[in-house]
Formats: structure tokens, sequence, C-alpha cells
């Protein structure tokens, strides 16, 4: 079974300065999907990033960048730029590919934003 | 607004009680997932359905069922409650083939 672990559960970042979360997992299999998906305090679950394993090279979006390293099982999340609206609790998440396609989850890393 | 509504919002309940949760998909979606986060055991998958048909199943409790109807929305309802039945749960739709999840603003459930 593949299970997604998250050792940081707490995190601090100045605003403006850049902050890494840190995501592993382990699998089995040689195709899936990894995901990092914010909760602000609202409680709603934002996708932030994706990637395809598949992939070689690491998905951006905008501020949000990952690192992925597939043989050591390892899919780090970079925020650049903090900003006080990226407070929030972090969710690492995998998904195999094909039918079904459950997302397991990380314990979470919680994000605060210093001004 | 990810286009995935669930309802209520939030509800309060006593132990040895049902409840039923909804969820409306987003428009087109067939796949409605159903996931339970708690103190205890974090995000947890609990039941799939693709097009009013169960594909896959997690940690659900026996207690657990859930349905797709025929306009897509699924209900889980939640009997016997107990007090560690309270938690928030999410309702996330995606269409057919590898698509992201997109969730639902989740209904809390607070069990006493």
């Amino acid at each position: 079974a593949q299970t997604v672990t998250q050792s940081q559960p707490e995190m601090s970042v100045q605003e403006a300065e850049t902050v890494t979360l840190s995501c592993t997992y382990d699998t089995s299999e040689s195709d899936y999907y990894l995901f990092w998906y914010k909760q602000p305090p609202s409680r709603q679950m934002i996708l932030v990033i994706r990637q395809e394993a598949y992939k070689q090279q690491n998905a951006t979006e905008n501020r949000f960048s990952v690192n992925f390293q597939k043989a050591a099982k390892s899919f780090s999340l970079k925020i650049s730029d903090s900003q006080l609206g990226d407070a929030a609790m972090y969710f690492c998440a995998y998904r195999s590919k094909g039918a079904g396609g459950k997302l397991i989850f990380g314990q979470g890393t919680e994000l605060s934003v210093k001004p | 607004d990810s286009g995935v509504t669930q309802t209520p919002k939030h509800l309060i309940t006593a132990t040895g009680q049902r409840v039923t949760l909804r969820c409306s998909p987003r428009s087109g979606d067939l796949s409605v997932y159903w996931y339970q986060q708690s103190l205890d055991q974090g995000l947890q998958f609990l039941i799939q359905y693709y097009n009013g048909e169960e594909r896959a199943k997690g940690n659900i409790l026996e207690r657990f069922s859930a349905q797709q109807f025929p306009d897509l929305h699924s209900e889980l309802n939640l009997s016997s409650l107990e007090l560690g039945d309270s938690a928030l749960y999410f309702c996330a739709s995606t269409p057919s083939g590898d698509h992201e999840q997109y969730f639902g603003p989740g209904t809390r459930l607070t069990v006493t």
C-alpha cells in the first residue's frame, strides 16, 4: 500500500521569504500523480500544484514549485515570496493512475507567515 | 469556488442518530469521492462512485453507506453515530479519466 509522510508538523516563514515543505512517499508503482493541497482556515481544500511521475520536469505554478525526486520518492513544495495569504495547512497527496484514483494524504504541515 | 456543493455546512446531532450528507459534483463530472478529516485519523478516503456505481472503498465503517443517483449527486449516510464520528466530511468530484479532484467546502459533523 502507498503511504505519504510529511515530517514537519509546523513551519514558519517571514513574509517575502522562501520556504520549502517536505514530503516523502512510498509506492511500488512506476506511474502516478503527486499533489500539494492547501487548506486555509476556511477548511476549503485547494489544489496548489500537480506533478505526473513520468514527467521529469518539475511542476511550477507562479510562486509555487516542486522538487520531484522520483528515485528518492521525495516531493517537496517551495513557496517563493511568501505572502500572508499563504498561511494554511498544506497536504501532500498521492494518487495512482487509472480507474479509482483515491487520494492518499500526508499528515499535513501547518505553515505560518510572519509579517 | 470549485463548483462542488455540499449540504449542510454544519450538522450537530446526538449519539445513536442517523444523518445524511449531500454532495453535488461539478457539472459533467461522473466520479464522486468522499473523504473524512478528523484530528485522530487525518484525511482519509471513504468511498468512490462513478456514474452511479461503487468503484472503490476505503476505510469506511459498516455504519456508513453511500450512493450516487442518476443525476450524479451523491449522499453519504452515517448511522448509529458515535462521538468519534465527529469530523469534516468532504466530497470531491472529477470527470472520467485522470484528472485532479475538486473538493467541496465540506460538512462539519458534530456528534454530542
